[in-house]
């Protein structure tokens, strides 16, 4: 079974410009979750797409949007961009019980996108 | 609120045991999780315990008191290929995919 993957893998930006990232899950996995790791900050919850729903959103602001395709590939897009922005950019999924849940079951990360803005 | 808390970095001997703290505080409580990330690398997984205990994997062991509000992870016969740093991760209840992350402990393995 492939592994999740992520595009690009590495991207520089300059402020004020707006990006957009790609993860595809694994085959059958509907749960996508995006984080944004930091030196500083370390991992941090971005938001959760299930079945192209928005189901938890993290404590980032607006700029930061994500969605989910049928197909259950996520986006997520980053508006007007700051220096503070720059990080790494993990996407994780998860295959869901019959609850719809996922909290129990394991997230495999993708390589991550290493985004610089200058 | 939620919490978690691990120590920054540790430093131990190839062929040593060494052993990873993490406290948690969160409200609801659906397991915990360990991850292991290599520098620039994704995190990968390492364990998941949900009860009281200890679950061995091999050299990997983790350990959950959910009455204290802590778990470790135990590293045996350590080598060098374990430097890397180790994740300690709660998904939050009732709230899907939702992981809180602590900063991570960055252990060095020395020869």
């Amino acid at each position: 079974k492939a592994g999740v993957t992520q595009t690009p893998r590495y991207l520089i930006k300059t402020r004020g410009q707006q990006v957009t990232l790609s993860c595809s899950p694994i085959s059958g996995h509907r749960s996508v979750s995006w984080y944004q790791q930091t030196p500083g900050q370390g991992l941090q919850f971005l938001f959760e797409y299930f079945s192209e729903t928005q189901r938890n959103k993290g404590n980032f602001p607006g700029r930061f949007s994500g969605r989910q395709f049928s197909n259950s590939r996520s986006e997520m897009n980053v508006s007007t961009l700051e220096l503070g922005d720059s990080a790494l950019y993990l996407c994780a999924s998860s295959s869901p019980g019959t609850s719809g849940a996922s909290s129990y079951n394991e997230q495999f990360f993708g390589p991550g996108t290493r985004l610089t803005v200058l | 609120g939620q919490n978690i808390d691990q120590p920054t970095e540790m430093t131990a001997t190839e062929g040593a045991i060494v052993q990873i703290n993490c406290t948690y505080q969160t409200s609801g409580f659906n397991g915990l999780f360990w991850y292991q990330q290599h520098a620039g690398e994704a995190p990968t997984f390492l364990s998941y315990n949900v009860l009281d205990g200890l679950e061995e994997k091999g050299r990997f062991s983790s350990f959950l008191s959910r009455s204290k509000g802590y778990s470790y992870l135990l590293l045996k016969e350590l080598q060098m290929k374990d430097s890397a740093s180790y994740l300690c991760a709660v998904p939050l209840y009732n709230q899907g995919g939702k992981l809180i992350f602590g900063q991570g402990t960055e252990l060095s393995v020395k020869p």
